[in-house]
């Protein structure tokens, strides 16, 4: 069984789009993230979630919005699609707030806007 | 804010060397380290975590250590392994569950 899995794993849209990446964890955790890989591999949080609560929210344009139905899922929903928002996204869990839990990454999704 | 740089960037060795990959911080304010592989096409592998008031951490031919004071930690893989060829990725935790990123190291270990 997949800890973490999101979908879609690729995903090729035309900008002005909007479209959304699904994220579930069967690791009982409590704390959810998704992160930005760019280019340059360079990985960023953008958002965290403690039981379906918003805790962290980077400097990311508001057409990125964080949906959390219940703590096994955290879902990234992105209208208007950039060219710039080409980047793989990862998902993540912890098991909660407190520093030092080890973070559980889900395998990807490869965003390409066009 | 905080900084975490990785050098070198890229790194083969033949298979069997003992290697050391390098990992520095701007902010000694940190919760814990974590040394992270990513496979191409994966997600991360949590490899080892080092608490702030850790000194090193082991597991298997992994040997990761931290000095806080200097913004340091390095990863040691003895034995060097094809299977060990990834991207290895350093992160701090600054502030709750906010993990700092490298841009990571690309290991290749040839046969």
């Amino acid at each position: 069984d997949t800890a973490v899995s999101q979908t879609p794993k690729y995903l090729v849209t035309q900008m002005g789009n909007d479209k959304s990446i699904k994220c579930e964890q069967n690791l009982g955790h409590d704390t959810m993230y998704w992160y930005k890989q760019d280019s340059k591999k360079f990985l960023k949080i953008m958002f965290s979630y403690n039981n379906k609560e918003l805790i962290i929210n980077e400097t990311v344009p508001n057409r990125f919005s964080p949906k959390s139905p219940d703590k096994a899922h955290l879902n990234l929903h992105i209208n208007s699609l950039e060219l710039g928002d080409s980047a793989v996204y990862f998902c993540a869990s912890s098991q909660d707030l407190g520093s030092g839990n080890t973070i559980y990454f889900g395998e990807g999704s490869w965003l390409t806007v066009v | 804010k905080q900084e975490v740089t990785q050098i070198p960037a890229a790194l083969s060795v033949p298979e069997g060397e003992n290697l050391v990959l390098n990992c520095s911080f701007t902010d000694s304010a940190i919760y814990n380290l974590q040394w992270f592989r990513q496979d191409p096409g994966k997600g991360l592998t949590s490899l080892l975590l080092i608490q702030s008031s850790q000194r090193e951490q082991t597991s298997g031919r992994l040997n990761a250590s931290l000095d806080k004071s200097s913004g340091r930690s390095t990863l040691y893989i003895a034995a060097s392994q094809p299977g060990d060829s990834a991207t290895y990725l350093c992160a701090v935790e600054s502030g709750a569950n906010n993990l700092f990123f490298g841009t990571g190291t690309r290991l290749t270990v040839i046969p």
